[in-house]
């Protein structure tokens, strides 16, 4: 069966620091990726996705993810985060096969000031 | 542009009750989602709405979990009787097409505890 796995349940940076946020998934086939963000109080919201192309892909707010078939992964990552990126952030693949989205477990990411 | 509405935001009910959630989405947007979220875990797709027909249900616990779409704009998403197990956020979702690449909106959410 299809699955996307989030590495850290947890993760606690201060502000400045740099953040990777780890996602695999199991589906070998075509697949496309995205990073979804629950601010608190908020909606779940889309950061950036990965269709083809450039493997860099660039999102709102300065986060971008790097899909590295390879490897079956697609990390997250900002160079310098804020207070403000405090939130819970979700990995999801949507495979042909499948045709649906299935979510990582989530990471929340707490940022100190 | 009006988000993805749900109702209510919360409900706390016990087993073996009923329970019903609505859900409007963006104007304009053929397909309907409906997932729950169990805290601690990602979202989980129930059902998938294109238009007022159903796209893939099979994640739905049937027995007790129903769910429709008249007219193709509202939905509602039904559980007779609850679970224990069935404490979770419900989140509906909506897209202007199935297809991978249009995004999916979503609501704020249904909190539901069951006592």
């Amino acid at each position: 069966a299809q699955s996307v796995s989030q590495h850290n349940h947890h993760v606690i940076l201060s502000e400045a620091a740099s953040l990777e946020l780890g996602c695999n998934y199991s589906y070998g086939g075509t697949v496309n990726l995205f990073w979804y963000v629950q601010y608190p109080g908020q909606h779940l919201q889309l950061l950036l996705k990965y269709f083809s192309g450039d493997p860099l892909v660039k999102g709102i707010k300065g986060f971008e993810a790097e899909f590295i078939k390879s490897k079956f992964s697609f990390n997250l990552r900002k160079p310098s985060v804020q207070w403000s990126d405090t939130a819970e952030y979700f990995c999801a693949v949507f495979s042909n096969q499948g045709g649906k989205l299935i979510f990582g477990q989530g990471t929340e990411l707490s940022v100190k000031p | 542009e009006a988000g993805v509405a749900q109702s209510p935001r919360y409900k706390i009910i016990e087993k073996r009750q009923s329970v019903a959630f609505w859900c409007n989405p963006i104007s304009g947007h053929a397909t309907l989602y409906w997932y729950q979220q169990i805290l601690g875990q990602g979202p989980k797709l129930l059902i998938q709405f294109q238009n007022n027909g159903v796209v893939d249900d099979s994640q739905l616990p049937k027995d007790r979990f129903s769910a429709e779409r008249l007219k193709g704009v509202d939905s509602t998403l039904k559980i007779q009787p609850a679970k224990l197990e069935d404490s979770a956020v419900y989140l509906c979702a909506s897209s202007l097409g199935p297809e991978a690449w249009e995004t999916q909106y979503f609501g704020p959410g249904t909190r539901l505890l069951v006592l």
